[in-house]
């Protein structure tokens, strides 16, 4: 079974902030937190990962909470090209520790005009 | 980041027969993988394609339906054997990042069983 809970869905509107939470109450303390989107028809995208403090990239933000036992993806600006399935992973994908990913049914994110 | 190129990209196959998907990392990588996914449905790992000796199964997946090489560290195969229509899915090959502590994806190759 996956280790994280996901709302099924979510909408957004154009050009706000869309905000996708993620539970992993279970975590290790070794196992870092990612996301992936898949888009349709396409193979999954890597969109950002971490371990205790927040991340940023170009893509989006992840944001972690103090007890690591639930998670934040924010895309600050929403377009209609986010529109997609976004998984909430945890795991180790370290060389030197690799653990299987498992993915669960994500989140389907909907960005509305 | 790495990137990967499945061929082929999508095939309709009759009952019985069976078809091999080849990915091509393009660079070095330590682990390749091969997932399913199914239409509508998440991605299911089939197994950890292993270099130079043979990969390591999931639970309920077996070498004899989903043989897969790894010839070297930038190319492994998966073959669909005796296909059925419940093998109609999407398989994605995905590569460890040589620099990073992640994985990434293939493309996918969309397999229709008749």
């Amino acid at each position: 079974d996956a280790k994280t809970t996901q709302p099924p869905s979510m909408d957004c509107a154009e050009g706000r902030a869309a905000n996708l939470p993620c539970n992993h109450s279970t975590i290790s303390g070794n196992e870092y937190v990612y996301w992936y989107r898949q888009i349709h028809s396409q193979g999954p995208q890597y969109i950002i990962h971490g371990l205790k403090n927040n991340e940023t990239n170009e893509m989006a933000s992840l944001i972690i909470t103090e007890d690591r036992k639930s998670s934040t993806l924010i895309l600050p600006h929403a377009t209609l090209r986010d529109t997609a399935v976004y998984y909430c992973i945890v795991g180790s994908l370290k060389k030197t520790s690799y653990d299987k990913v498992i993915f669960g049914p994500g989140t389907s994110l909907s960005v509305i005009p | 980041s790495a990137v990967i190129s499945q061929k082929p990209s999508r095939d309709i196959c009759q009952r019985g027969t069976s078809l091999t998907i080849q990915c091509q990392v393009d660079s070095q990588v330590t682990m390749m993988f091969w997932y399913r996914q199914q239409p509508g449905q998440s991605l299911t790992l089939i197994a950890t394609a292993n270099q130079g000796s043979e990969a390591t199964y999931e639970s309920g997946f077996v070498i004899d339906k989903f043989p897969i090489s790894r010839p070297n560290l930038t190319f492994s195969t998966l073959t669909v054997s005796n296909m059925s229509p419940e093998d109609s899915s999407i398989y994605l090959c995905s590569a460890e990042g040589r620099f990073t502590d992640t994985q990434y994806f293939g493309p996918g190759t969309r397999l229709t069983v008749l």
